[in-house]
């Protein structure tokens, strides 16, 4: 089965740097490579996503890249405030086969005002 | 609001109890996973349901069981607790079948047990 590395499980970053979060994947048919934020106690919610016929997307201060010869994919986040800190879970995907989602171990981001 | 259900949200019961959590899935969503949180941890993977059926299990305990009714709702029986099992419980769904398979997460259902 599919197997998803998550790295760092921690960051901490001063408000309005970049934070960077990445995680590798290792089975070639995964397609689907959603992000999720999770606040504490929340649910996780989906902030991007991205499919491996694309190389990169973005949305406002949120982009994510995708390296498929690599099997890794990266989420981005500019101009950091302190409402982005919480839980991030990278995710991977076989779409439309009706398997199931491989979630990272998830970093928690703290920033700092 | 995701249009994921969950019921209900708060669980409060004693060691060797059963409960049951349900979820509705969105609308024309076929697939339900089941995921459990334990404090600070990562989501663990339970059990998958795609269209009534048992498509993918992961950490399942054995004292735990799963199932997919025909209008598509899913529920969780967990039996024999331990304090061990308190968790926050999140049921999500995707559509699968053509659709953009984005997953939706419930609101979770917050398990103690004492």
């Amino acid at each position: 089965g599919e197997n998803v590395e998550q790295h760092p499980s921690t960051l901490s970053v001063q408000e309005g740097d970049s934070a960077v979060i990445k995680c590798t994947y290792s089975d070639s048919a995964s397609n689907y490579f959603p992000w999720y934020k999770q606040e504490l106690g929340k649910r996780p919610q989906l902030i991007i996503d991205i499919r491996s016929n694309v190389g990169e997307k973005k949305d406002q201060r949120i982009a994510v890249t995708l390296n498929k010869t690599a099997k890794h994919f990266s989420l981005h986040i500019t101009e950091t405030q302190p409402e982005d800190s919480a839980v991030y879970f990278c995710a991977a995907k076989r779409v439309n086969t009706g398997n199931q989602f491989y979630f990272g171990t998830g970093t928690s981001l703290t920033v700092i005002p | 609001d995701s249009g994921v259900t969950q019921t209900p949200k708060h669980l409060i019961t004693a060691t060797g109890q059963r409960v049951t959590l349900r979820c509705s899935p969105r609308s024309g969503d076929l697939s339900v996973y089941w995921y459990q949180q334990s404090l600070d941890q990562g989501l663990q993977f339970l059990i998958q349901y795609y269209n009534g059926e048992e498509r993918a299990k992961g950490n399942i305990l054995e004292r735990f069981s799963a199932q997919q009714f025909p209008d598509l709702h899913s529920e969780l029986n967990l039996s024999s607790l331990e304090l061990g099992d308190s968790a926050l419980y999140f049921c999500a769904s995707s559509v699968e079948a053509g659709g953009p398979d984005t997953q939706y997460f419930g609101p979770g259902t917050r398990l103690t047990v004492l």
